[in-house]
């Protein structure tokens, strides 16, 4: 089956360390996004990534980083730096040159006391 | 600044009710526009889209949307809700102008339906 998969579903940390959450996509999509989502928020985006070995920061990138060495891969770190990083994360993927229409993967709920 | 805002926090309906949630989005040219819906414990999944031509597009489950380009709102209609239309939903916006194919999201609108 092609989809996004996102691994682990929870993850728990303590303040002060990084964190990094899997992105992985078998849809041969081009572009990948990660926002992350609070409650009366909606959703936010953090970081994108067009192609391979190419990323742009979204509204929201301070306090995390990403890479992207394969088309398939896109993962997201949280470092200490992020201020409130409790959250849930989503990972989403599309086609380029589409109508912007994204899948979104399962999501990670991270929580960091 | 591009921004979505979606008028309902929460709305609670009865079976049967008929729904319409409020879209709007700031000016920006040209734009796409989606729903999205989050089912309890699911993947967010696509609803409908509207891209160009009719603006009153059919998406899945008995779903609807009008594009009022003058109002620019993109506002949700289902004629009567079932139990399992309970989920959070979402209005996005993709300005074309923007690079990279971002989407830009509203706060979301809880819906509850009591059988």
């Amino acid at each position: 089956d092609g989809g996004i998969t996102q691994s682990p579903k929870y993850l728990f940390r303590k303040e002060g360390q990084n964190v990094t959450l899997s992105c992985e996509q078998n849809l041969n999509h081009d572009a990948m996004y990660w926002y992350r989502q609070d409650p009366g928020q909606g959703l936010r985006l953090i970081y994108y990534s067009q192609i391979v070995n190419d990323f742009q920061k979204g509204d929201i990138a301070e306090g995390y980083s990403v890479s992207r060495e394969k088309k398939e891969s896109f993962p997201l770190t949280v470092t200490s730096a992020q201020k409130n990083p409790t959250a849930f994360y989503l990972c989403a993927s599309r086609i380029r040159d589409t109508h912007y229409e994204q899948y979104f993967g399962p999501g990670t709920r991270l929580t960091v006391t | 600044a591009q921004s979505v805002s979606q008028h309902n926090h929460h709305v609670i309906l009865s079976e049967a009710a008929s729904l319409e949630l409020g879209c709007n989005y700031s000016y920006g040219g040209t734009v796409n526009l989606f729903w999205y819906v989050q089912y309890p414990g699911q993947h967010l999944q696509l609803l409908l889209k509207y891209f160009s031509g009719d603006p009153l597009v059919k998406g899945i489950k008995g779903f609807e949307a009008e594009f009022i380009k003058s109002k620019f709102s993109f506002n949700l209609r289902k004629p009567s809700v079932q139990w399992s239309d309970t989920a959070e939903y979402f209005c996005a916006v993709n300005y074309q102008e923007n690079q990279g194919g971002k989407l830009i999201f509203g706060q979301g609108t809880e819906l509850s339906v009591k059988p």
